[in-house]
């Protein structure tokens, strides 16, 4: 079956220090990739995707990247966080659609990230 | 901009009655739309989508309803069940690109 994976649940960093979020996925190889957040009282925000190694494309210009180093590995960056880079950061995966029409979206259980 | 809108935040069902959660969207090219349920500290849980060629699917309690000329779909439960409380997502989208998501409307089934 396919499980997506992230870590850690929680995190609570200071302002200025980097970042790193890692999901995984197993049971599916070549899957679109994507991180959203989620900001207090809002829906989620689309960060970034990926249809394969080494692509990314990126919805928001902000202080935070992201890299496809393995198929199935996803990971969110920063190099000094911002007070508003604060929320709930989620990973999703979904199967190409070249695989039979539109596939939906299946969510990670997120991060919660707080920054002081 | 918000392309696609749950114009209520909150929404309070009896236990056993209907409950019917909305959403609107204004990007004509969206041509797959889903929903989602959420509780806190989760990520949200897939549980239906509709295709933009269906007006309707329908999947054990949950039915979606598309209505392509008025940009708007609608989830319907019935019956509804405590466990159904929960923050529910209405998303569209198509292709590779990522979905767009709405607010979010708090289900609360009481008993």
């Amino acid at each position: 079956s396919q499980t997506i994976h992230q870590w850690p649940a929680t995190l609570v960093q200071p302002v200025g220090s980097p970042l790193s979020l890692e999901c995984t996925v197993e049971g599916t190889s070549n899957p679109n990739l994507y991180w959203y957040r989620q900001a207090a009282g809002r829906g989620l925000q689309l960060l970034f995707y990926s249809v394969g190694i080494g692509q990314i494309s990126s919805e928001v210009p902000q202080n935070l990247s992201a890299s496809r180093p393995q198929d199935r590995q996803f990971i969110l960056s920063s190099k000094k966080l911002l007070l508003s880079d604060s929320g709930f950061y989620l990973c999703a995966f979904n199967r190409d659609r070249g695989q039979g029409g539109n596939q939906p979206q299946h969510f990670g259980d997120g991060t919660r990230l707080s920054i002081l | 901009d918000q392309q696609v809108k749950q114009n209520s935040p909150s929404l309070s069902v009896q236990e056993g009655r209907i409950s019917i959660l909305n959403c609107d969207y204004t990007n004509s090219m969206f041509d797959y739309f889903l929903w989602y349920k959420k509780y806190p500290a989760e990520g949200p849980t897939f549980l239906i989508s509709i295709s933009s060629i269906k007006d309707k699917n329908e999947d054990g309690r949950f039915t979606v309803f598309l209505n392509k000329s008025a940009k708007h779909l609608s989830l319907h439960i019935v019956p509804s069940q405590p466990g159904d409380s929960a923050v529910y997502f209405c998303a569209a989208g198509g292709g590779a690109d990522g979905l767009t998501f709405g607010k979010g409307t708090h289900l609360i089934i009481q008993p």
